[in-house]
């Protein structure tokens, strides 16, 4: 079974632009969340979507926002890009609700704001 | 409010001998709690969950952790380190209903 795919790998945007990144969660899974690993802030959580809602969100400003389709794929938008906003960014899903069920990552996708 | 904090930035030992990664965490509620690990260039992997079953908790790889309500701790050991167990670990608390709190991290070096 093919694990979490995550595209692209790595990102180069300037300041102001914006970003969509994509993740394929393993095929059965339901459950997609989103996480921002920085050096200085370390890994936090930015939402949870299952079944296609939003069922839980972490501390980040609006310009950050999600969504997820019937097929389970989910995307992450973010807007007016900041030099804060470079990261790299984790998806992980799951059979279930992240907390109930064992989450498994993405390599994940690698963003350069300059 | 929640919180969760590693202890140790940075762990050293030596291969064979026993190894403690230490977690405290804070909670309103009785959390749901995690390792993780992460190894250079690959994603994080579970190790071990405590959902309010057995306090001692089994994982992967000879990981168990122990958790211990009345001091608030969630500590990860091994008994005997491979040179393959260095990583980075994270202990992550998860309260009813509620994100997921990461820790800052700790570097497991195992020296040869």
């Amino acid at each position: 079974k093919a694990g979490v795919t995550q595209t692209p790998r790595y990102l180069i945007k300037t300041r102001g632009q914006q970003v969509t990144l994509s993740c394929s969660p393993i095929s059965g899974h339901r459950s997609v969340s989103w996480y921002q690993q920085t050096p200085g802030q370390g890994l936090q959580f930015l939402f949870e979507y299952f079944s296609e809602t939003q069922r839980n969100k972490g501390n980040f400003p609006g310009r950050f926002s999600g969504r997820q389709f019937s097929n389970s794929r989910s995307e992450m938008n973010v807007s007016t890009l900041e030099l804060g906003d470079s990261a790299l960014y984790l998806c992980a899903s799951s059979l279930g609700l992240a907390a109930q069920e064992t989450q498994y990552f993405g390599p994940g996708t690698r963003l350069l704001v300059l | 409010a929640q919180s969760v904090t590693q202890l140790d930035s940075h762990v050293s030992v030596s291969e064979g001998t026993p190894v403690l990664l230490r977690c405290n965490y804070s909670s309103s509620y009785s959390p749901s709690l995690f390792w993780y690990v992460q190894h250079p260039n690959k994603g994080l992997q579970l190790l071990l969950k405590y959902t309010s079953a057995a306090t001692l908790v089994k994982g992967i790889n000879g990981f168990e952790a122990e958790f211990k309500k009345s001091e608030t701790s969630f500590h990860l050991t091994k008994p005997s380190a491979h040179m393959s167990d260095a990583a980075e670990y994270f202990c992550v608390v998860n309260p009813p209903g509620n994100q997921f709190y990461f820790g800052t991290g700790t570097s497991l070096t195992v020296i040869p």
